[in-house]
């Protein structure tokens, strides 16, 4: 079967950097992407990784290895409002996407 | 606003009666998307459309069905709801390509008595 794997929750302070991981075991691999929902809100689109790398984006960057089924989100300067929680999805061979539970992220003063 | 607006905003049905989630996108995307999110799972597709005048099956079809007349349209219709469709109900869309992210509506909560 196809899994998507994600911290459940993640706890981390104000202006400091947190990574959340995603390890992924899918039918074929098209692209990963990242989304931010924030509670009561809709999903909205971060990033998207197809080649092996980081890719960086302002205060978020996103890491993929595909040899590893392997994507971290990498959060920097913390703040208050990306308390919120982070979706990893993967599009298989077919291009349908495969989500995970999502990472809940809690920021502390 | 350019976007996808979904209605109503949330909704209590009695089991065993029938209820359309209505969404429409002024972007015009031809793929269109059904997702159910539910507590400790990941986004669920229940339905798509490539394009107007065609759809599909997702991952949890049963007790849903779908229509697409138009690009702009993709109402969502529950024949006869039973509790266990009581559940946060999104709309997306997508241009074409592999790397295209999806825009998703603001939901619908349902809760079915």
């Amino acid at each position: 079967g196809q899994n998507i794997d994600q911290p459940t929750e993640m706890t981390a302070t104000e202006g400091a950097i947190v990574q959340i991981n995603c390890t992924y075991q899918t039918s074929g691999f098209n692209g990963l992407f990242w989304y931010q929902q924030h509670a009561g809100e809709a999903p909205t689109f971060l990033s998207y990784n197809v080649l092996d790398g980081l890719e960086e984006k302002g205060r978020f960057s996103s890491f993929l290895s595909r040899s590893k089924g392997y994507s971290y989100l990498l959060l920097k300067e913390l703040q208050m409002k990306d308390s919120a929680s982070y979706l990893c999805a993967v599009k298989d061979s077919n291009y349908q996407l495969i989500w995970g539970a999502g990472t809940k992220l809690i920021i502390k003063p | 606003t350019a976007g996808i607006t979904q209605a109503p905003t949330s909704q209590i049905l009695a089991a065993g009666r029938s209820m359309t989630l209505r969404c429409t996108q002024d972007m015009r995307h031809n793929a269109m998307y059904w997702y159910r999110q539910d507590l400790g799972l990941g986004l669920r597709l229940i339905h798509y459309s490539n394009t107007a005048g065609t759809t599909g099956k997702g991952e949890v079809p049963d007790g849903y069905s779908v229509s697409r007349a138009n690009t702009d349209d993709f109402p969502l219709t529950l024949a006869s709801a039973v509790p266990s469709q009581t559940s946060v109900y999104f709309c997306a869309s997508s241009e074409e390509g592999s790397n295209s992210p999806l825009h998703f509506g603001n939901g619908t909560r349902l809760t079915v008595t």
